[in-house]
């Protein structure tokens, strides 16, 4: 079965700084792979996704993320934090047998420090 | 980005209720999904609905659990009976005509607590 690892539950950064917010997954075909967001009490905002394509993904407000079939990772990424970037952000995978079906990981809140 | 509303926001209800959540999704949306988290655990599928019906359910949605689109645009999800282990957010997302199944947009959500 699918799923998805979110190695870090918190992870914390000053303003200005990288940040990175580790996926690995578990897939025995070959994945959908999504990043989103959630801001208090807003929904989830798709932040970018992976589809077979180029294995570096650009998303909106700078993150990027990188499919490393090899390492069976999707790392998020952003060269420099900003404020409004504290949220919560899920890494999601598709279900093999139904695209609908979305998989989740259990979400890293990230806090940005002044 | 096209925005899904949910409504009400919160809602706390006593055992055994029946509660109704509801969704609005963008107009063209033609795939519609719930999803739910538990306080502290994943964000996980319920239900996908296409052409007026179930296209996909878990094994979550049981038989307390029903959805709907009445109206042919506001699509809902009621509870007959709730139980303590319903409390959750619950999701609501849609996909545009023209859009990839994949690719689903979500609402802010609805609170549910069940006392």
């Amino acid at each position: 079965a699918q799923s998805v690892t979110q190695l870090d539950s918190h992870v914390s950064v000053s303003e200005g700084t990288p940040v990175l917010l580790r996926c690995n997954y578990s897939s025995s075909y070959s994945p959908s792979l999504f990043w989103y967001v959630q801001h208090p009490n807003k929904g989830l905002q798709l932040l970018l996704k992976y589809t077979s394509a180029a294995t570096l993904v650009k998303g909106i407000n700078g993150f990027e993320a990188e499919f490393k079939k090899s390492e069976t990772s999707f790392h998020l990424t952003k060269p420099s934090a900003h404020m409004s970037d504290a949220a919560e952000y899920f890494c999601v995978v598709t279900s093999a047998y139904n695209t609908d079906k979305l998989i989740f990981g259990t979400g890293t809140r990230l806090q940005v420090f002044p | 980005e096209p925005e899904v509303t949910q409504t009400p926001s919160h809602q706390v209800t006593q055992m055994g209720q029946e509660v109704i959540l509801r969704c609005v999704p963008i107009s063209n949306h033609l795939y519609f999904y719930w999803y739910r988290q538990i306080l502290g655990q994943k964000v996980e599928f319920l239900v996908s609905f296409y052409n007026n019906e179930i296209s996909e359910k878990s094994e979550i949605f049981d038989d307390q659990f029903s959805v709907e689109r009445p109206d042919g645009s506001n699509f809902t999800l009621k509870i007959r009976s709730t139980k303590l282990e319903d409390s959750a957010m619950y999701f609501c997302a849609g996909v545009p005509l023209a859009g990839v199944r994949e690719t689903q947009y979500f609402g802010p959500g609805t609170r549910l607590l069940v006392l």
